[in-house]
Order: C-alpha cells, then structure tokens, then sequence
C-alpha cells in the first residue's frame, strides 16, 4: 500500500547548526508534500508544502526539495534556534486516494542551546 | 477567515462508556473533514474522512463511527470506549484548493 517512510526519528544539533530530514514516498501519483511542526501538546501546523511542478520551496530559514524521480522530498532548517525543536511530520498526497495525507511517523527535532 | 472548533478540550470517561466528540468549521463551505487519532508520543492515525454530508470514509476498523450532518460539523462517536481508545483526537478541514489540511485544537482522552 502507499506508505511515507521519515528520517530521522530523532534529531539533535546544537543551536545555529542546520538540521535535515528525509522523507520517502512509494505512491508514484502524489503531488503535494506538506510538512507540519508539532509542539508538545498541540496540534500540528502547517510550515511548508511543495507539489510537484516545483524541485524547491523556500521560505525563511525553512526550505523543501523534491525529487520526484527518487520519490523523496527533505526538510532543511538552518540557522536553528531552540524553539525549533518540535516534532516534524511530512506527508504526501494526492495519490490513488486523492483526499488523503500519508504521513510519516514524524522526527522529534532538539536545538541545543 | 477560517476557523475550526472542537470540543471538548479534555475528557475522562470510562471503559465502557459512549463518546461523542465534535467538530465544526467556520468560515468555508463544503470542506473535506477528518478525524485523526494521536496516540501518546506516536504519529497520526487517520480514521475517516468525509468530502460532504453523510459522505463518510473509514480507514481503520474499530469501534469508532464518524458522521457529518451538516455541511460544517463532523462528529466521531463510540457505543463503548475501550482502553486502547485513548489519545489525542485531531480534527482537520482543508479549503478551497483541496490540498492543505489545517488541523484543530484537539481533544484528549483519557479512558480509565
């Protein structure tokens, strides 16, 4: 079935330094790969989304690449600062179920002050 | 601008007992809606989905429904809450361009 596989499940880097993580889509027909930051206890926002006419997005100190023929898209966050640190789901839809987000199983991302 | 409500915020019930958690969004017509589930540490579970009124998609068999009787409301129910059924139960709507998913506050619940 679809799946998004994510990594790393963890993340630490020290304030400053910049952090990436991977994600892997198996369903070839997805189009949209949004990525949402969760703090402890809330609920997950949204912070960037790329589709699929497009190899890079950036906005700030958060970019999104797409490789569309490896079907693998990353986060980059540079410049990290200690309210980074949060939990990171990216997603990808559009596929076979059309009004659906696959997610990953999430990064939990800690700036080291 | 769009908004999104659920409540209750927080939720104690028993093993045994009926659910009934609610969702509404305002500011839009004809969303797509979801119930999402969020286990303790864990990622997210979805568990239906509904593109308009008393259209609804299941994703994972249990002992949960889902109904939509109006266009803006969602409501995710149980006849009898099991322990396994505690979490964090995330509503999300997506506008016009079908695509971006925003989520709501959220709802907690612990079954004792």
């Amino acid at each position: 079935g679809e799946n998004v596989e994510q990594h790393p499940s963890t993340l630490s880097v020290q304030e400053g330094d910049s952090a990436v993580i991977k994600c892997t889509y198996s369903d070839s027909a997805s189009n949209y790969f949004p990525w949402y930051k969760q703090e402890l206890g809330k609920r997950p926002q949204l912070i960037i989304d790329i589709r699929s006419n497009v190899g890079e997005k950036k906005d700030q100190r958060i970019a999104v690449t797409l490789n569309k023929t490896a079907k693998h898209f990353s986060l980059h966050i540079t410049e990290t600062q200690p309210e980074d640190s949060a939990v990171y789901f990216c997603a990808a839809s559009g596929g076979s179920g059309t009004y659906k987000y696959i997610f990953g199983t999430g990064t939990r991302l800690k700036v080291l002050a | 601008s769009q908004t999104i409500h659920q409540w209750p915020a927080t939720l104690v019930q028993p093993v045994g007992s009926p659910l009934s958690l609610e969702c509404t969004v305002e500011g839009t017509s004809n969303p797509n809606l979801y119930w999402y589930r969020q286990a303790a540490g864990r990622g997210l579970q979805l568990l239906f989905y509904s593109v308009g009124i008393g259209q609804i998609s299941s994703e994972v068999p249990q002992n949960l429904s889902a109904s939509r009787p109006q266009d803006r409301q969602f409501i995710l129910s149980s006849k009898k809450l099991l322990l396994s059924d505690s979490g964090f139960y995330l509503c999300a709507w997506t506008g016009d361009n079908q695509e971006t998913q925003y989520f709501g506050p959220g709802t907690r619940l612990l079954v004792l």
